[in-house]
């Protein structure tokens, strides 16, 4: 079965200082990993996606298939940067089979 | 482009009634998946549908089903409403194509009373 950690519910960090959001996944296949972000009062978008590989905002992920790990990173944070994060996997399959969510991280930035 | 949009925002209902809920896809984009997000279980996935077809399904009773119209409109169903019903409930849209990804709606809150 599929199944995606975000350890932390909770990640509070003061302004430029380094951040890391943890996700793990279990999954047979080969996934498709992706990082969602919920601004307050916003709806769930895209931030970033392991195929496309690019820094969105000054954030990177990179996919660890040993660890199975697919965790977040930015190195000196901003207090934009507050939301909810959502580590999400997938299968593939253009989206028939779903996303599997992991239950977020909330990452507060403090000044 | 227009955003995925989803009617209604708000929604209250009491238990045994049915209720239907509606979303609209980004133009162009032919897949709409489902999700139900509440605070103890999350984001959980639905059902998604493809050029009206349904091509996958998650792990909820058959009290909760959904159809896709020609131009990609999506409604889902639930009927028999329980309390534990209530909950976010997530559109989100795609091409539907392999590695795509989903743009997602604002949310229809339902409240079960």
């Amino acid at each position: 079965a599929q199944r995606v950690t975000q350890p932390e519910k909770l990640l509070s960090v003061f302004k430029g200082a380094p951040v890391e959001l943890k996700c793990n996944y279990s999954y047979s296949g080969s996934p498709e990993l992706f990082w969602y972000v919920q601004y307050s009062r916003q709806r769930l978008q895209l931030l970033l996606r392991h195929i496309s590989r690019e820094s969105i905002k000054g954030f990177t992920a990179d996919l660890n298939k040993g660890e199975t790990s697919f965790h977040l990173k930015k190195p000196f944070a901003q207090e934009e940067d507050s939301a909810m994060y959502y580590c999400a996997l997938g299968s593939g399959g253009g989206g028939a089979d779903g996303l599997t969510f992991g239950k977020g991280t909330h990452l507060i930035i403090q000044p | 482009k227009a955003g995925v949009t989803q009617t209604p925002r708000y929604l209250i209902k009491t238990r045994g009634q049915q209720v239907t809920l509606s979303c609209s896809p980004i133009s162009g984009h032919r897949s709409v998946s489902w999700y139900q997000q509440t605070p103890g279980q999350g984001l959980q996935f639905l059902f998604e549908y493809f050029s009206e077809t349904q091509r996958n399904k998650g792990n909820f009773p058959g009290r909760f089903s959904g159809r896709q119209f020609s131009n990609s409109r999506s409604e889902m169903n639930v009927s028999t409403l329980e309390l534990g019903d209530s909950a976010l409930y997530l559109c989100a849209s795609s091409l539907g194509l392999a590695n795509n990804e989903q743009y997602f709606g604002p949310g229809t809150r339902l409240t079960v009373t």
